[in-house]
Parts: C-alpha cells; sequence; structure tokens
C-alpha cells in the first residue's frame, strides 16, 4: 500500500558510505518535499531528515538528504553500529491529498 | 519538553469501536496540525489522518475514509481518533504526530496498540 518505493535493505561496514533511494511520483516527491524517519525497534519514528536536505538540531552531519525529480536519497557517511535502524521516507501526496511513506530500509552494519 | 502521550488502545472484537487520545505537552497545541500514523507490528508506516490547527479540515487516507474520524479539544490539548467498524488489518500501533510547515512531523508520541480481534 506505501506509494514511495525503497530497497528493503542496505549494510555497509563501520566507516562506510551507505546510500537509501526513495522513488515516487509527480504527485508525491516531484511536487513536495521529502522526509526521512529513523526507527529503532519497539520505539518511535524520529525525524531525521526534513524539506529534502534540512536536518534537524541534534542529528549528526554524517546524515544527508538530497531529491532530484521524482526521487529522492537519504546517505549516511562514515557509518556507524548504532546507525542500525529502519528507515522510512515520506512526503505529501497531491493526488491522495495525504501523506505517504516509503516501503522502508533496514541498514545493517556489518 | 514537546511531549505527545497517546493512550486508549486495547483490545476490540471486529466491528467494535474504539476512541484514541493524545494529549499534548510543552507547546502551543492551537498552533499546529495534527496526525496520526499507525504501524502493523513489523510492517511500515501509514498515514492515517490530519486535522488543521483549528479542527475545521481534515484528510483520510484511503483505507480508513468513512470509518475513522479525527478531532481535537484545543482547550485540553488533546487529539482524538474514532475508529469504528474495525477490522482485523486495523490491528497496529497507533501515533499520533506534531505536524510543522513542510509539511513533516517533528514530535512523535510513543504509540498505543490497537489489536483487533475476536
Amino acid at each position: 500500500q506505501s506509494v514511495l518505493t525503497q530497497p528493503p535493505s542496505a549494510s555497509g561496514t563501520p566507516g562506510q558510505r551507505v546510500s537509501i533511494s526513495c522513488s515516487g511520483s509527480t504527485s508525491n516527491i516531484g511536487s513536495n518535499t521529502v522526509n526521512w524517519f529513523q526507527q529503532f525497534p519497539g520505539t518511535a519514528p524520529k525525524l531525521l531528515i526534513y524539506s529534502n536536505n534540512q536536518r534537524p538540531s541534534g542529528v549528526p552531519d554524517r546524515f544527508s538528504g538530497s531529491k532530484s525529480g521524482t526521487s529522492a536519497s537519504l546517505a549516511i557517511s562514515g557509518l556507524q553500529s548504532e546507525d542500525e535502524a529502519d528507515y522510512y521516507c515520506a512526503a505529501w501526496d497531491d493526488r491522495l491529498n495525504g501523506h505517504v511513506f516509503g516501503t522502508g530500509t533496514t541498514v545493517t552494519v556489518l | 519538553d514537546v511531549q505527545l502521550v497517546e493512550s486508549g488502545g486495547g483490545l476490540v472484537q471486529p466491528g467494535g469501536s474504539l476512541r484514541l487520545s493524545c494529549e499534548a505537552f510543552g507547546f502551543t497545541f492551537h498552533d499546529y496540525w495534527m496526525t496520526w500514523v499507525r504501524q502493523v507490528p513489523g510492517k511500515g508506516l501509514q498515514w492515517v489522518a490530519n486535522i488543521k490547527e483549528d479542527g475545521d479540515e481534515s484528510f483520510y487516507g484511503g483505507s480508513v475514509r468513512g470509518r475513522f474520524t479525527i478531532s481535537r479539544d484545543n482547550a485540553k490539548n488533546s487529539l482524538y481518533l474514532q475508529m469504528k467498524s474495525l477490522r482485523a488489518e486495523d490491528t497496529a500501533v497507533y501515533y499520533c504526530a506534531r505536524e510543522v510547515a513542510g509539511p513533516h512531523f517533528d514530535t512523535w508520541g510513543q504509540g498505543t496498540l490497537v489489536t483487533v480481534s475476536s
């Protein structure tokens, strides 16, 4: 039922750079800003990136976001063990008149 | 501290009703849109509904439209989700979240579990 498509998993060794894609359409990513959330098991999601590439206070600068056309990406540079979590993209959808989330990506630190 | 606290979850039979509450602390509640998001255990996030600052406008996700009603009481700093005709597929953890300009959700509650089962 998710409108935005993400790879189910991504992995890397400590210190590596990992990138997660989020593919949408003209009615969501193509027309609106993209946000990213981080979620650890058993806890609520946490805002990681908003307005495509802005970090809330307290989010390490190794997390960065970008958007191009109808796709967006989250990059984690200098991967750390504490970055093991689920990551979701989200955007407003003008056609559905609602927020839509990505399918989610589980990041594993090898 | 800005905080959202949900309550009202529990076990309900298929076809039954339940009302969730979300109380806000630490910010001017009536200045913000508010939203509900749910998550089936082990699955992804799904947006449910949101409501304007004054309660005059709201939007719903397709799977709950016509069965769920979002409302708010700004005098009580509280957000509600009235759920009717509940189905097994409504079983999920329900989160309330504050919606800020962007739009995006900058603050989330801890979630409340709703289980629909006979």
